[in-house]
């Protein structure tokens, strides 16, 4: 049983739209961290958030950390084809990090 | 700058082998994770080392996983023997000092265990 759930699991849009991708759980983080990983590749953290509430812009992405620093979500504006990957949520949970499982996003052309 | 090094990239081994996947963290990090990546159950996280030194090993599956950082530049994860079951993809990753810094991620082992 993951301690972080993330859904949807697989999403598949065309380029120009919106996503929202979403990381939830039932426990407390002290952080919460998305990162997108690409085939062949390590993860690539993109963002950290800390506060309960607090939303963070990383030019067409929109990361939010839910009030009781419990969930977390991922809005992507007029997603574009280099935007595909799999994105993970990792907790910190006592100094330790838990990741999701991941969704894999694919936009097209 | 180099980031983490990983080799091999890939590695197709016959169950009962060993198996030794080594990692070069990038340089003056004092930190180094091992995680291991399957589809069913994600990424996991195997060990952490700190100055050398394992500080977590909760997440080592059984007694045929070990590892070892014998300097700051070197790591290696050893399967010993291997099994169908521990096919998946190894990274390491190492930070700046403990688990609440960033993690910068090697490219990875893909280990397929025939």
């Amino acid at each position: 049983t993951q301690l972080l759930e993330q859904s949807p699991q697989f999403l598949s849009i065309q380029e120009g739209e919106n996503l929202t991708v979403y990381c939830n759980s039932s426990s407390v983080f002290s952080s919460l961290q998305w990162y997108r990983q690409e085939p062949g590749e390590g993860p690539v953290l993109l963002v950290t958030v800390v506060t309960g509430g607090e939303v963070k812009k990383l030019k067409r992405l929109t990361f939010q950390f839910g009030d009781a620093r419990k969930d977390s979500s991922l809005h992507i504006t007029a997603a574009q084809p280099g935007d595909t990957g799999l994105y993970l949520c990792a907790g910190d949970r006592w100094g330790k990090l838990q990741f999701g499982a991941g969704t894999q996003v694919v936009v097209t052309p | 700058d180099a980031g983490v090094i990983q080799s091999p990239r890939h590695e197709v081994t016959e169950m009962g082998q060993e198996v030794t996947l080594r990692c070069k963290p990038i340089s003056g990090h004092n930190s180094l994770f091992w995680y291991r990546q399957t589809m069913m159950r994600g990424l996991e996280l195997l060990i952490y080392f700190n100055n050398n030194v394992p500080i977590d090993d909760s997440g080592m599956p059984e007694d045929r996983f070990s590892a070892k950082m014998p300097n700051a530049s070197f790591s290696t994860l050893k399967i010993q023997p291997s099994e169908p079951r521990d096919s998946a993809v190894y990274f390491c990753a190492s930070s700046l000092s403990g688990e609440e810094d960033t993690q910068y991620f090697g490219p990875g082992t893909r280990l397929t265990v025939l």
